[in-house]
């Protein structure tokens, strides 16, 4: 089974931090993602990457940068936290082919104070 | 950009009873659809998907979802919901040109009360 890990599943950081996000996958997938999960809005799709070092922007990538220096792992970068991040994150990654679905991380559950 | 409609946020049912979450997309010539469920302070499990073929799927607990291209739909059902079927479920569309991203509708809270 594809494994999808994010570092954290709480975590509160103070406004103007700078908070990392960490994802891990074991399958050797070429495609990760950033999404952050908000009630009445569902899943809105902040950064994802396709190859090492290559990323997208998504819908809603103002406030956030990211990082994928190796296959696995795909960070997720809120350069000055603030209240407005407050959220759940999750982490996603698929392979190449196009038929096939994500497979998505626990999620991490971050309050900005 | 495509859209997924989940027409309904909430559906509260009793216990053995059938529902249906109904979800429409944009239309598009080449589409994979997939329906997820996310229980209580977890991540999205993929509950089933289509990719081609019989335009009925099914899953391993007793749903179903039929492709319907001319309404442009990918409704689920399940005959009788038991309590455990609570949780929120997503709606998502992959077209096959976009590097993998997929589309997600708004997501439907199943409620199942005794």
């Amino acid at each position: 089974d594809v494994k999808v890990t994010q570092s954290s599943r709480y975590l509160v950081k103070r406004t103007g931090e700078k908070v990392f996000l960490e994802c891990v996958q074991d399958m050797d997938h070429e495609n990760m993602f950033w999404y952050r999960q908000d009630p009445g809005l569902g899943l809105r799709l902040i950064y994802f990457s396709y190859d090492v070092k290559m990323k997208e922007k998504g819908d809603i990538p103002e406030g956030y940068s990211v990082s994928r220096e190796k296959k696995e792992r795909f960070s997720l970068i809120l350069e000055s936290a603030s209240t407005n991040q407050t959220s759940m994150y999750l982490c996603a990654s698929s392979a190449d082919d196009s038929n096939q679905p994500q497979h998505f991380g626990d999620g991490t559950r971050l309050s900005i104070l | 950009a495509q859209s997924v409609t989940q027409l309904d946020s909430q559906v509260p049912v009793f216990e053995e009873a059938p529902v249906e979450l109904r979800c429409n997309y944009s239309s598009s010539v080449s589409v994979y659809l997939f329906w997820y469920v996310q229980y209580p302070n977890q991540g999205l499990q993929l509950l089933l998907k289509y990719l081609s073929g019989s335009t009925l799927v099914e899953s391993i607990n007793g749903f179903e979802a039929e492709f319907n291209k001319s309404q442009t739909s990918f409704h689920l059902r399940k005959p009788s919901v038991h309590i455990s079927d609570t949780a929120e479920y997503f709606c998502a569309v992959r077209r096959g040109s976009t590097l993998g991203r997929l589309y997600f509708g708004r997501g439907t809270q199943l409620t199942v009360w005794p």
